[in-house]
């Protein structure tokens, strides 16, 4: 079965780099897209950006200026760096798999809070 | 950039009903919506993809309708274990943008 796991700091300051992993089971990173998605507080989401099977990524254009996401394939994990974060950044952090353009299988979510 | 209306964005409903969200874009995205539901403290789970198609395990009473710019959930008979929020998602234009949420509580 695919599964996946976020993780990293719950908590990151101001004008700081957000660095989250996700670590795959079940189904190799060379095969398919692979998703960062977040959700604020009051429940509005946004899609961040993909890396796919090949190391090429999309970003969402909003935040094309500060997002990064990278992989290494040998440790079957792909990760999200986010830089120069303000509070509005404070959100739950999923990644997911993306399976023909849906997102079929996703993590727990982490909780990431922008605060000093 | 596409927007996504989803309403209500608040909804309570007797087991046995028949519940319908809805979802609207801003332009043309032909059937390329999803449906996903989120309980409290999971992950989200894809329940309809390209606007009425069942992921696997979904159960039946789930449905999905629309084209163009409209689109609506349905289910058919509510049951308990429905409680949750809800979201559409739109991947027409090259990236993906979500609706608001719906949550969906028992009266």
């Amino acid at each position: 079965e695919v599964q996946l796991q976020e993780s990293g700091p719950g908590l990151v300051k101001p004008s700081q780099s957000l660095s989250l992993t996700c670590s795959v089971t079940g189904y190799s990173i060379t095969s398919n897209y692979w998703g960062w998605i977040r959700k604020f507080p009051g429940n509005k989401m946004e899609w961040m950006g993909y890396i796919s099977y090949s190391g090429s990524t999309s970003y969402n254009p909003s935040l094309k200026s500060r997002i990064s996401i990278t992989r290494d394939t040998s440790k079957n994990q792909f990760f999200l760096q986010l830089n120069s974060v303000t509070t509005e950044d404070t959100a739950t952090y999923y990644c997911a798999r993306v399976l023909h353009f849906h997102f079929d299988y996703w993590g727990q979510g982490v909780m990431v809070t922008v605060s000093s | 950039d596409i927007q996504m209306t989803q309403s209500p964005s608040f909804l309570s409903a007797s087991v046995g009903d028949r519940v319908t969200i809805n979802c609207k874009a801003s332009q043309n995205i032909n059937k390329y919506l999803d449906w996903y539901q989120q309980k409290l403290g999971e992950a989200p789970k894809l329940l309809i993809y390209n606007t009425n198609s069942l992921h696997t395990g979904i159960p039946s009473r789930f449905s999905g309708s629309g084209s163009g710019t409209d689109f609506t959930l349905t289910i058919s008979s509510l049951q308990p274990e429905d409680v949750a929020t809800y979201f559409c998602l739109q991947h027409n234009s090259g990236s993906w943008t979500f609706g608001g949420g719906t949550k969906l509580e028992l009266k």
